[in-house]
């Protein structure tokens, strides 16, 4: 199985600025890597796929970048609505898949 | 519109049982695989089981293997999730997601539906 790890685990950021969340594999995964937002009360939602396309109507201010073991989620001015968790998932090698813990992006 | 509504959830004691439903809608749901997701509270995202379009594929978590079935009816464009001895571990929000066609991320997902698992 393999293991995602994401790093930190609350990052705490002014709007206006630039947030920068990541994402390791203990096993390359190639680029078959997603990333996913979710807000209190909410269902993830589909923001980042193939380690850095971005999924419909998704923002132009979120990226994705990366390959391999190591991947960037930027977000390249947080607005009000972007404070929420952030979750990595592979989809490399499968059942299962696995997610990462999460970030917690708050407000600074 | 891509809809998934998920139903089912509620307290149950350790060892009782619950099926979940997820109600499909806006796509060819015979079309795709589904999977069921979860996140205990406070938690991050657990994947629970996997369904092929025509029921042919089924995979399991090691965590629920034994204890959980994951069914379909393409008829009425449902998906289900049958738990069994449940235990205070499975207390968790159950999400359905949709696996696109062709590729193994998952989108949309369902609002959720909460199981509780406690005497």
């Amino acid at each position: 199985e393999i293991v995602m790890t994401q790093s930190p685990a609350t990052l705490s950021v002014s709007p206006g600025e630039r947030a920068t969340l990541s994402c390791r594999a203990s096993q390359s995964v190639s680029s078959n890597l997603a990333w996913y937002q979710q807000k209190p009360g909410q269902a993830p939602r589909l923001l980042i796929y193939g380690a850095s396309s971005r999924a419909t109507g998704i923002p132009a201010r979120f990226s994705g970048s990366g390959s391999g073991t190591e991947f960037t989620l930027t977000i390249s001015s947080l607005e009000s609505e972007d404070f929420a968790f952030y979750y990595c998932q592979q989809y490399n090698n499968w059942p299962p898949w696995t997610f990462g813990q999460g970030t917690k992006v708050e407000i600074k | 519109e891509v809809q998934l509504v998920e139903s089912g959830g509620g307290l149950v004691q350790p060892g009782g049982s619950l099926r979940l439903s997820c109600a499909a809608s806006g796509f060819p749901f015979n079309s795709y695989s589904m999977n069921w997701v979860r996140q205990a509270p406070g938690k991050g995202l657990e994947w629970v089981s996997y369904i092929s379009s025509s029921s042919s594929t089924i995979y399991y978590a090691d965590s629920v293997r034994g204890r959980f079935t994951i069914s379909r009816d393409n008829a009425k464009n449902s998906l289900y999730l049958q738990m069994n001895s449940l235990r205070a571990e499975d207390t968790a929000m159950y999400y359905c997601a949709r696996k696109l066609l062709h590729y193994n991320w998952f989108d949309p997902w369902g609002q959720g539906t909460l199981v509780t698992v406690s005497s």
